[in-house]
């Protein structure tokens, strides 16, 4: 099963909104509501910000939000902060022989 | 609070096996699948498995069968990940993570252990 497909960066000024996107199949994102975006800091686990396409765990800051369209999911960060610099990771439920699907990462740069 | 604590990093030759632990606290352990994902360096996340901690019953990714076992421990909340016939490009961090039932969404991860497959 192929990994989801995440563009390498993206980047914004401290204030600013991003969007960062995660293309899926019909037999992922598709056809499932388990996405979830994952953030990691240099050395440090992955830590869980959206779960469920848009539900925020308890903690995590409401400048972050999911959105799921078809076969493509998004990650929205509202006012940016230089703490937010960190590589953002999706992934999804798959009806595959893998059932569980991560894409490349995107390097989030606060300029 | 949630803590799942790894076992330490690894130094391994081609041809050999590796068991890794996870020792968890802080929460019903029967209350989540706990997970095992690895991430080669500047590579994204690759789940290999989770093993339930009720049944002890597991499922694992096709890439990995035959090659992974993944047990628990109820007794002391722990569990282990054996990967056997280690080869060159199975050097990556691996992580515990725990997933409520079958999610995909892991909520809570260990620090990481260092896995190094090298002659």
């Amino acid at each position: 099963q192929s990994a989801l497909t995440q563009p390498a960066s993206v980047s914004g000024s401290p204030g600013q909104s991003i969007t960062m996107s995660c293309i899926g199949t019909d037999s992922d994102i598709g056809s499932y509501e388990y996405v979830s975006w994952y953030q990691q800091h240099p050395g440090k686990a992955p830590k869980l910000m959206i779960y469920d396409v848009s539900n925020r765990p308890s903690g995590v800051p409401d400048r972050f939000s999911g959105s799921k369209s078809g076969n493509t999911a998004s990650l929205t960060i509202s006012g940016l902060q230089a703490e937010d610099e960190a590589d953002f990771y999706c992934s999804s439920y798959s009806g595959s022989s893998t059932p569980v699907i991560f894409g490349g990462g995107t390097k989030l740069t606060v300029l | 609070q949630v803590q799942l604590v790894q076992s330490g990093a690894e130094v391994k030759k081609p041809g050999a096996s590796v068991k890794l632990s996870c020792k968890t606290s802080g929460y019903d352990f029967s209350g989540y699948y706990i997970n095992w994902v690895r991430q080669a360096p500047g590579q994204g996340p690759e789940w290999m498995g989770w093993v339930n901690p009720n049944s002890g019953g597991t499922d694992y990714a096709q890439k990995f069968q035959g090659r992974v076992s993944m047990t628990r421990d109820t007794s002391i909340s722990t569990a282990y990940m054996e990967l056997t016939r280690l080869r060159s490009d199975d050097s990556a961090v691996y992580y515990c993570a725990l997933e409520r039932g079958e999610t995909a969404t892991f909520h809570y991860w260990g620090q990481g252990a260092l896995v190094t497959v090298s002659s």
